[in-house]
């Protein structure tokens, strides 16, 4: 079955450098049709879609948040990598990860458990 | 960028009764190959988000019956015929025909 799990950091200070790691099985990122997108939660508040990489390496970005956002994957080890530079405390968020393919039949079919991270000094 | 909409954003409902939230996007939702791209997730307490339906219809696998979604171009509802007290958390609905996908605000459904 598809499982998916953020790791990384749950204290990143103003300005510094969020790297988060999704670490999957189930699927592999280098199937056609098949991605891992990112998508982060504020305390209490409502969803927000930041990046997908597909099996291809095509990346998307959340335009608001373009200029902070990196994705990578490494097929061989079934992970995908986030960076976000420039943390501030609006960034305090949980992340997940999630399993995403092209086929039109949910575009985020399975999630990860989610990692909270805050941003203080 | 697409935006969307719920209404409302709570709803207690009495065990065993209907519930029906509204989600309405800013721009068509209706693909060429005549699919809306629209799905609706739900989170429930202290827990990720999960795939409720896909395409404005479809029950994703282990969905029960019991939840519906319907609509076309920019208006979509998800029915719920009989809620349990299972199905209390937020649920949204997520616009999947463009990126970047959006989220609408959330709908918290509690039990009376």
């Amino acid at each position: 079955q598809i499982t998916l799990k953020e790791s990384g950091p749950t204290l990143v200070k103003p300005t510094q450098t969020l790297t988060l790691t999704c670490t999957f099985s189930g699927f592999s990122l280098s199937t056609s049709g098949v991605g891992v997108g990112w998508i982060r939660q504020p305390p209490g508040k409502a969803l927000e879609w930041l990046a997908l990489i597909y099996w291809d390496d095509d990346k998307r970005y959340s335009p608001s948040l373009k200029s902070r956002l990196t994705v990578s994957k490494d097929t061989s080890k079934n992970q995908v990598l986030f960076t976000m530079n420039n943390m501030d405390p609006m960034d305090t968020a949980t992340y997940y990860c999630a399993h995403s393919t092209t086929t039109g039949q949910g575009l985020f079919d399975y999630w990860g458990q989610g990692t909270l991270v805050t941003v203080s000094s | 960028d697409i935006v969307m909409t719920q209404s409302p954003l709570s709803l207690p409902v009495t065990p065993g009764e209907p519930a029906s939230i509204s989600c309405r996007s800013s721009q068509s939702l209706l693909h060429v190959d005549e699919y809306n791209y629209l799905d609706w997730y739900l989170q429930k307490p202290g827990q990720s988000p999960q795939l409720l339906i896909y395409l404005g219809s479809i029950r994703a696998s282990g969905v029960p019956d019991r939840f519906s979604g319907s609509g076309s171009g920019t208006d979509f509802t998800l029915r719920i015929s009989r809620v349990e007290a299972e199905d209390v958390g937020v649920y949204f609905c997520m616009q999947a025909l463009e990126i970047p996908p959006a989220f609408g605000q959330g709908t918290k459904l509690e039990i009376k």
